[in-house]
C-alpha cells in the first residue's frame, strides 16, 4: 500500500498568511495527487487534482505543485473561511488519504 | 445539479451489521464509479472501496475484504455500503463519493452529506 505523510499535522496562522502544507507519498506517483479541503461538520470538497489543477470555482489563492514524491499545497493571503483540515490523496495505486493537516486562524 | 443524499443515522450493537444508501442524482448513474470513505471521531478519512455500477466490478481496501460490500440497485441508481460484524471501531461517518474520471486524474468530485453509524453495546 501507498502512505501518504502530510506535514505539519496542524497550523496557526493570521489572515493574510501565507500557508504551506507538504505531503509524501512512500513511492511515486507521478501527479495522481489530488487535495482536499473539509470543513466541522461538512464532506470533503475537491481543491485541486492532478498535482497542480484547481477544481473548476476554487479561489485563485489556493495552488499546488509537486510531482513523484513531494507535493505541498499553498494558500497565499489566508482567509478566515479557510478554517478547515486538509487532506492529500493519491489515485495512483489503489486509492489512500493523508493524515491530515489542521489550518487554524490566529 | 448533481446529489448524493445518504441515509440517516444508524446506531448497533457489536456483531451486528450496517447498510447505509446512497441516492445520485443529476447524471447518468452508470457511468461513474461510486466510492465509499469513513471518518471515525476526530480523525482522517479513510478509504474503504469502489463499485462501478456498468460492470458490477469493485475494489476495496485489504482491511475491509471479506466484510464489507457495496451492492447496488441501478434501477433506483441507488449505490449501499453493507458492513457486517461492526465492532466499536466501525464508529465513524460514512460518505458516498461520486469518482470523476474525466481528467486525467481520478477525483472525487461529488460527496454525500455523510450517515454517522454508532456501534455500542
Amino acid at each position: 500500500d501507498i502512505q501518504m505523510t502530510q506535514s505539519p499535522t496542524s497550523l496557526s496562522a493570521a489572515v493574510g498568511d501565507r500557508v504551506t502544507i507538504t505531503c509524501r507519498a512512500s513511492q511515486s506517483i507521478g501527479n495522481y495527487l489530488n487535495w482536499y479541503q473539509q470543513k466541522v461538520g461538512e464532506a470533503p470538497k475537491l481543491l485541486i487534482y492532478g498535482a497542480s489543477t484547481l477544481q473548476n470555482g476554487v479561489p485563485s489563492r489556493f495552488s499546488g505543485s509537486g510531482s513523484g514524491t513531494d507535493f505541498t499545497l499553498t494558500i497565499n493571503s489566508l482567509q478566515p473561511e479557510d478554517l478547515a483540515t486538509y487532506y492529500c490523496q493519491q489515485s495512483y495505486i489503489s486509492w489512500t488519504f493523508g493524515q491530515g493537516t489542521k489550518v487554524e486562524i490566529k | 445539479q448533481v446529489q448524493l443524499v445518504q441515509s440517516g443515522a444508524e446506531v448497533k450493537r457489536p456483531g451486528a451489521s450496517v447498510k447505509v444508501s446512497c441516492k445520485a442524482s443529476g447524471y447518468t448513474f452508470t457511468n461513474y464509479y461510486m466510492h465509499w470513505v469513513r471518518q471515525a471521531p476526530g480523525q482522517g478519512l479513510e478509504w474503504m472501496g469502489r463499485f462501478n455500477p456498468n460492470t458490477g466490478g469493485t475494489n476495496s481496501a485489504q482491511k475491509f475484504q471479506g466484510r464489507f460490500t457495496m451492492p447496488t440497485d441501478t434501477s433506483i441508481t441507488t449505490a449501499y455500503m453493507e458492513l457486517i460484524n461492526l465492532t466499536p471501531d466501525d464508529t465513524a461517518v460514512y460518505f458516498c463519493a461520486r469518482e470523476d474520471a474525466d481528467n486525467y486524474v481520478a477525483t472525487l468530485d461529488y460527496w454525500g452529506q455523510g450517515t454517522p453509524v454508532t456501534v455500542s453495546a
